[in-house]
């Protein structure tokens, strides 16, 4: 079993809509969890994070974390073409970057 | 603005053949990393600095080597490329290891390497 398990979709919405992408975990001691947006052909980015549990909103975009299920997710709200990426998952302990799990990225379309 | 830097971005390369990726970094961070990005197995780590003058293997270092070369530069080599080698290839930084608040694990990529092997 996988640290991350993380929908690879691909994940076809229509313009407006609203977007949820998920993913679950099996490691207790993670603290940090992020959202990393890829762009085809390019790399990935950061697009929000997380410390511990609780919600966090940026936009159009909201982070929710759920250490008792392992349970993460990232909803867009009014999905945009523009929005039309990879998003991956990704978290760690207090133990540094070098020891960031990522999933393996939900591939989102969102049709004009 | 450039933040990660690597070069280069396309190369083809035969079985057995030797080449380095180069990878430089404009933020003053501490740790560098190289990943590996192959379909359905998402970002796969290959080697990290965790800080200058120290690497160590990650998850998949078999068939590649690292340089720190200064707190700037971090090369990957693959001493004699395989086919399982072809793989998008990405550098990558960060600020501080071990923070225990804050966005120290944030990592900062570069666009990226695609790298074939025939």
């Amino acid at each position: 079993q996988k640290e991350v398990e993380q929908d690879p979709g691909p994940l076809s919405v229509p313009e407006g809509a609203i977007v949820s992408l998920n993913c679950t975990y099996s490691n207790s001691a993670f603290q940090y969890f992020m959202w990393y947006r890829q762009y085809s052909r390019k790399g990935p980015e950061l697009l929000m994070y997380t410390y511990s549990s609780g919600n966090k909103e940026d936009g159009r975009f909201t982070a929710q974390v759920d250490k008792s299920s392992k349970y993460i997710s990232l909803f867009i709200r009014d999905s945009q073409p523009s929005d039309s990426a990879t998003y991956l998952c990704a978290m760690s302990g207090n133990t540094g970057g070098f020891k960031t799990i990522f999933g393996a990225g939900t591939r989102l379309f969102v049709k004009a | 603005n450039a933040g990660v830097t690597q070069t280069p971005k396309f190369q083809v390369l035969k079985t057995g053949q030797s080449m380095t990726l180069q990878c430089a970094q404009d933020m003053n961070h501490n740790s560098m990393y190289w990943y590996r990005q192959d379909p359905g197995m998402g970002l796969r780590l290959i080697y990290y600095s965790a800080s200058e003058g120290t690497t160590d293997k990650g998850e998949v270092p078999n068939g590649y080597n690292v340089s720190r070369l200064n707190k700037r530069e971090f090369s990957l080599r693959l001493e004699s490329a395989a086919p399982s080698q072809t793989s998008v290839y990405f550098c990558a930084s960060s600020e501080i290891t071990g923070t225990l608040r804050g966005s120290g694990n944030t990592i900062y990529f570069g666009e990226g390497s695609w790298l074939t092997v025939v």
